[in-house]
């Protein structure tokens, strides 16, 4: 069975204070990594795709980098409007692309 | 353009009743999801639509929710009879096509009391 593991569950910044997000992952023939940014009661927001280890996006403070096991959120010098739920997805049903959710991670950075 | 448009926002009923939470793609959308949010957790895969057929809805709890996309374009997803468990935000989303990104709706509130 697939499974997405997001570390750490909350996480709290000073703004400027860089930090990264991470996401394990176990799943059969990965066909897509996503990322998505959620607001307090709000739907996901896309932010990234990854499809291949060693490929990297960037946006903004953003970055996501991605291996064979895991993908990194790196936040660069974060200001408070990037506090929200940071979640990660993976592709675990072949072409009809169905995701799987890890519980996201919670930032919360301070002005 | 629109986003996802969803509807109510918000709603509270008493277990074993029943209700509807309706769903308006992004226009040109072929592919349509709906998902259960629990608090706390990650969106967790109810139904996937392409164009108006079901793709995969092996994570859906027949026996009380059922789901239907008229058209090709809106879709319903109803709950009958709700259970304390129900209790979730109910998210829809759209994309292109299955290999595009999702776009999500605000989704709907549920409250079982």
């Amino acid at each position: 069975e697939d499974q997405v593991t997001q570390s750490p569950e909350a996480l709290r910044l000073q703004e400027g204070e860089s930090s990264s997000l991470n996401c394990s992952y176990t799943v059969s023939g990965l066909r897509g990594l996503f990322w998505y940014r959620q607001d307090p009661g709000k739907g996901p927001e896309f932010l990234f795709t990854l499809y291949s280890a060693g490929e990297e996006k960037e946006k903004e403070r953003l970055k996501a980098t991605l291996t064979k096991k895991e993908s990194f959120l790196h936040i660069t010098a974060p200001k408070p409007e990037d506090s929200a739920t940071y979640l990660c997805a993976v592709n675990s049903g072949g072409s009809n692309y169905k995701l799987t959710f890890g519980k996201g991670t919670l930032l919360t950075v301070n002005p | 353009e629109a986003g996802v448009a969803q509807s109510p926002r918000y709603k509270i009923i008493e277990k074993r009743q029943s209700v509807a939470f309706w769903c308006n793609p992004i226009s040109g959308h072929a592919t349509l999801y709906w998902y259960q949010q629990i608090l706390g957790q990650g969106p967790k895969l109810l139904i996937q639509f392409q164009n108006n057929g079901v793709v995969d809805d092996s994570q859906l709890p027949k026996d009380r929710f059922s789901a239907e996309r008229l058209k090709g374009v809106d879709s319903t997803l109803k709950i009958q009879p709700a259970k304390l468990e129900d209790s979730a935000v109910y998210l829809c989303a759209s994309s292109l096509a299955p290999n595009q990104p999702q776009h999500f709706g605000d989704g709907t509130r549920l409250s079982i009391l």
